[in-house]
């Protein structure tokens, strides 16, 4: 079983439409969760950081992090054509210095 | 803030040349930066991880003596693709983390390198 478990997808969604993406692990020791947006051919840009379990929010972004599930989302109202792009999580058990553990990432495309 | 950038943006060589890459932190000090492949359409595979003023420490499989990395100040990280190959030529990413207490990565917006 791989640490991080990511559908690749693709997604395809109507603009407007809620996006649900999520991602799955089995080391428990992670607590430090986060999701970047990577466009084609460009760095991963970090969208939201969250420690350890509860909710974050951010503009149209919506982080879940449940530890007893071992299971991390996000959520991405009133999704725009400009949403559309690579979405990875990435996870780690410490603080700084350490690597983060990858999913593989979810391609997400929508359309207007 | 937190902006990681890196040049060149994109390189192409010819086969048996060196290529230098650099990472640099702009608006904070990076105690430690990474440094990542990725081959299209798939994940990012971490290589190599930096701390300034040590050794970097390889993932396994990753050459050291291909792939040179130094960390030389809290800013600046370069990495050396010697005796470059075609099987070389990837998109190249670094990240840096500013060691604040937090784990979060900040990406440079890679570099793809193409050997001929």
């Amino acid at each position: 079983q791989k640490e991080v478990e990511q559908d690749p997808g693709p997604l395809s969604v109507p603009e407007g439409a809620i996006v649900s993406l999520n991602c799955t692990y089995s080391n428990s020791a992670f607590q430090y969760f986060m999701w970047y947006r990577q466009y084609s051919r460009k760095g991963p840009e970090l969208l939201m950081y969250t420690y350890s379990s509860g909710n974050k929010e951010d503009g149209r972004f919506t982080a879940q992090v449940d530890k007893s599930s071992k299971y991390i989302s996000l959520f991405i109202r009133d999704s725009q054509p400009s949403d559309s792009a690579t979405y990875l999580c990435a996870m780690s058990a410490t603080q700084a210095g350490t690597a983060l553990i990858f999913g593989k990432g979810t391609t997400l495309s929508v359309s207007s | 803030g937190a902006v990681v950038s890196q040049h060149p943006s994109w390189v192409i060589c010819k086969s048996g040349t060196s290529v230098k890459i650099e990472c640099r932190s702009l608006d904070f000090q990076a105690t430690t930066m990474f440094w990542y492949r990725q081959f299209p359409k798939q994940s990012l595979m971490l290589m190599a991880t930096s701390n300034e003023g040590s050794k970097a420490t390889y993932e396994q499989g990753v050459e050291k003596d291909k792939f040179l990395i130094n960390h030389a100040s809290l800013t600046l990280s370069t990495l050396t693709v010697t005796s470059a190959h075609p099987e070389d030529s990837s998109f190249y990413i670094c990240s840096a983390t500013p060691g604040r207490g937090g784990n979060e990565q900040f990406f440079g917006p890679g570099t793809r390198l193409t050997v001929l």
